[in-house]
């Protein structure tokens, strides 16, 4: 079946607007991750969505991120007032709420703001 | 805090070459331990899933054995090739992680032809 898909794939902006980056998660899972790799850095955690359930929001650096998940299904990452320490690679991934969580990863975002 | 702990850090073996990584994660509340291989421009997929004390997974040359009591992984690459240039992630999950994995840094393997 179809793997997780994110969209754009590749996303430049100007320091200071707002960006907005789109997961579809695999249907049927119920849990959906953010996370992103900043260049150099490893895998950084960012929000968590499980089910029904308020989200694990521990991770988003600042108050200019936020996200949503619309449905049980879509998220949508978005970043307000960009700044260049924002650019990196956002990844999204889903899996099913047992107690594997197998992670299964989409292709990412490359989000640079200049 | 929950701490996942990876070395080394980096490796650089020749072709050929057997190596293997550690991870070292919480001995307590232990669902799961993940492998993760992470090629440059592509997305992490996962390797192995392991749940249980003892486990030893195998997906061709690649093998991995798990001790929850004392909370560390092992993942061994056997006869190593350029192709399996890349970074190995672990990631714990846990009773008390309220549903999300904790990441290690990783072990970025290169190796030389």
């Amino acid at each position: 079946g179809a793997g997780v898909s994110q969209s754009p794939s590749n996303k430049v902006t100007e320091k200071g607007k707002d960006v907005e980056l789109r997961c579809d998660p695999i249907s049927g899972h119920t849990a959906l991750y953010w996370y992103r790799q900043s260049l150099g850095q490893g895998l950084e955690f960012l929000i968590y969505f499980q089910g029904n359930s308020a989200p694990d929001k521990s991770g988003l650096p600042s108050d200019r991120f936020s996200a949503e998940r619309t449905g049980g299904s879509v998220s949508t990452l978005t970043i307000q007032r960009t700044q260049q320490e924002d650019s990196a690679v956002y990844l999204c991934a889903s899996s099913f709420m047992d107690r594997r969580r197998e992670q299964y990863f989409g292709p990412g975002t490359r989000l640079t703001v200049t | 805090i929950l701490n996942v702990e990876q070395s080394p850090q980096s490796l650089h073996v020749q072709e050929g070459d057997s190596t293997n990584f550690t991870c070292s994660f919480p001995s307590s509340n232990f669902y799961a331990l993940h492998w993760y291989r992470w090629e440059t421009a592509k997305s992490p997929e996962a390797l192995f899933v392991m749940t249980l004390n003892g486990d030893e997974k195998k997906k061709g040359r690649i093998s991995a054995t798990l001790n929850t009591k004392e909370g560390y992984s092992y993942l061994y690459i056997k006869g190593s090739q350029p192709e399996d240039s890349a970074t190995y992630l672990c990631a714990f999950y846990g009773s008390g992680n309220t549903g999300k994995l904790i990441f290690g840094q990783g072990t970025t393997l290169q190796v030389k032809p």
